[in-house]
């Protein structure tokens, strides 16, 4: 099983480039979420796509936009990337329902200079 | 916003010994639930358990159990018979009931010793 798959794992961007990272999940599941981990930090929410079509901002989304192009599959990309996003980024799923539990891909670590 | 603390960066515990590491949430909704997650090295996410808000009873997973004050808003993780494969990072998280957003708090780091 596959689960939540995230490419690339690993990123070199110099300041101002642009990229996407790229999240698809082979569970059905309709929610699913990019985070970005910080040493001290945890793991902020970025931006939630509760469905198919709709995304919500949380609480660092400044930088940043998604696509949820279909069920599986929901982007990020960095349209100017400034070295306060170097971070480690996580993409995660979960089905509908509440008490699920959110599953993980590998992460990407993403390096600005 | 929900919030949601752990006021300890950092734990350690004697191979075998229990230990509790603590978490507290803000939160003005009445349905939610909560989640604790390991993230050893290898940097995989991994549930250790989960508490629905409705429920009274605190949830068990073997040598996993927690405290959970709804009132107080607080949701700690106890570890008994602490295990060397037990040292990660343990990370609290809260899901709203009313969407499906989900936070975390800035987690604690386990280090077990033997």
């Amino acid at each position: 099983n596959a689960g939540v798959t995230q490419t690339p794992k690993f990123q070199v961007l110099k300041t101002g480039q642009s990229m996407t990272l790229q999240c698809a999940q082979d569970m059905n599941h309709n929610s699913m979420y990019w985070y970005r981990q910080d040493p001290g930090m945890g793991l902020r929410l970025i931006y939630y796509s509760a469905s198919e079509g709709t995304t919500d901002k949380g609480e660092v989304p400044n930088g940043y936009n998604v696509s949820r192009l279909n069920k599986r599959e929901f982007s990020l990309r960095l349209e100017s990337a400034a070295p306060s996003q170097t971070s480690v980024y996580f993409c995660a799923s979960s089905v509908e329902g509440f008490n699920t539990e959110a599953f993980f891909g590998q992460g990407t670590r993403l390096t600005v200079v | 916003a929900q919030t949601v603390t752990q006021s300890q960066p950092e734990m350690s515990v004697q191979e075998a010994e229990t230990v509790t590491l603590s978490c507290t949430y803000d939160t003005s909704e009445s349905d939610y639930y909560l989640f604790w997650y390991k993230q050893p090295p290898s940097r995989q996410m991994i549930l250790v358990i989960r508490q629905e808000a409705y429920k009274q009873q605190n949830a068990t997973e073997n040598r996993f159990s927690v405290n959970f004050q709804k009132a107080a808003k607080s949701f700690s993780l106890k570890i008994s018979d602490s295990q060397l494969g037990d040292a990660a990072m343990y990370f609290c998280a809260y899901r709203s009931g009313n969407n499906n957003d989900m936070r975390f708090g800035a987690g604690t780091r386990l280090t077990v010793k033997p």
